[in-house]
């Protein structure tokens, strides 16, 4: 079954504190992951995607297709940090459906 | 450009009505998708249309049923409606990623629908 779990419903980490989401799938064939981000009273929007390699915002996520996971991390945690965050998974060509998490709250206390 | 509009924002009905909501995606997208985000919960994938058709579907009834016009915009409509109809609907568009890659989805603000 095509799955995605984030464990955690809810991470809390001090300012300047390294942030680890965690993202694991389920998936037959060969999958796009995305991590999505909500910050308060704004809408959902994309963060960043495997395919791209790219750290945005201070945040990377390595597809480890061993472990089937796509962790999200970032060194150093800031306040405008605190959002909302869900991993998402897709298919290659062809397959067009998007599977969400159920979403991670990360807080950067001061 | 703003973005991905979906109208109402919220929207109050009861058991048994039928309700219809519109998205219009963002300036140069020619795909939209639609999602069900219950309270607590992630998305879930209702449909996706492109090109006027729909072209793949999540796991829900056929009571769940849209449309996509030449301008790209997007009904959903929900017949028969139930408690458990209630929730958050995010509409999603996107540009066609020409087969290769899903290409990242824009989202509405999403209209709350309540079913008393």
């Amino acid at each position: 079954a095509q799955r995605v779990t984030q464990p955690e419903k809810l991470l809390s980490v001090f300012k300047g504190a390294p942030v680890e989401l965690k993202c694991n799938y389920s998936y037959s064939g060969s999958p796009e992951l995305f991590w999505y981000v909500q910050y308060s009273r704004q809408r959902l929007q994309l963060l960043l995607r495997h395919i791209s390699r790219e750290s945005i915002k201070g945040f990377t996520a390595d597809l480890n297709k061993g472990e089937t996971s796509f962790h999200l991390k970032k060194p150093f945690a800031q306040e405008e940090d605190s959002a909302m965050y869900y991993c998402a998974l897709s298919g290659h060509s062809g397959t067009y459906k998007y599977i969400f998490g159920t979403g991670t709250r990360l807080k950067v206390l001061a | 450009d703003a973005g991905v509009t979906q109208s109402p924002t919220h929207l109050i009905k009861t058991r048994g009505q039928q309700v219809t909501l519109r998205c219009s995606p963002k300036s140069g997208h020619d795909t939209v998708s639609w999602y069900q985000q219950a309270l607590g919960q992630g998305p879930q994938f209702i449909f996706q249309y492109y090109e006027e058709e729909e072209r793949q579907r999540g796991n829900f009834p056929d009571r769940f049923s849209g449309h996509q016009f030449p301008n790209y915009s997007s009904e959903l409509n929900v017949n028969a409606l139930l408690l458990g109809d209630s929730a958050l609907y995010l509409c999603a568009s996107s540009l066609e990623g020409g087969g290769f890659s899903n290409q990242p989805q824009h989202f509405g603000d999403g209209t709350r629908l309540s079913i008393l």
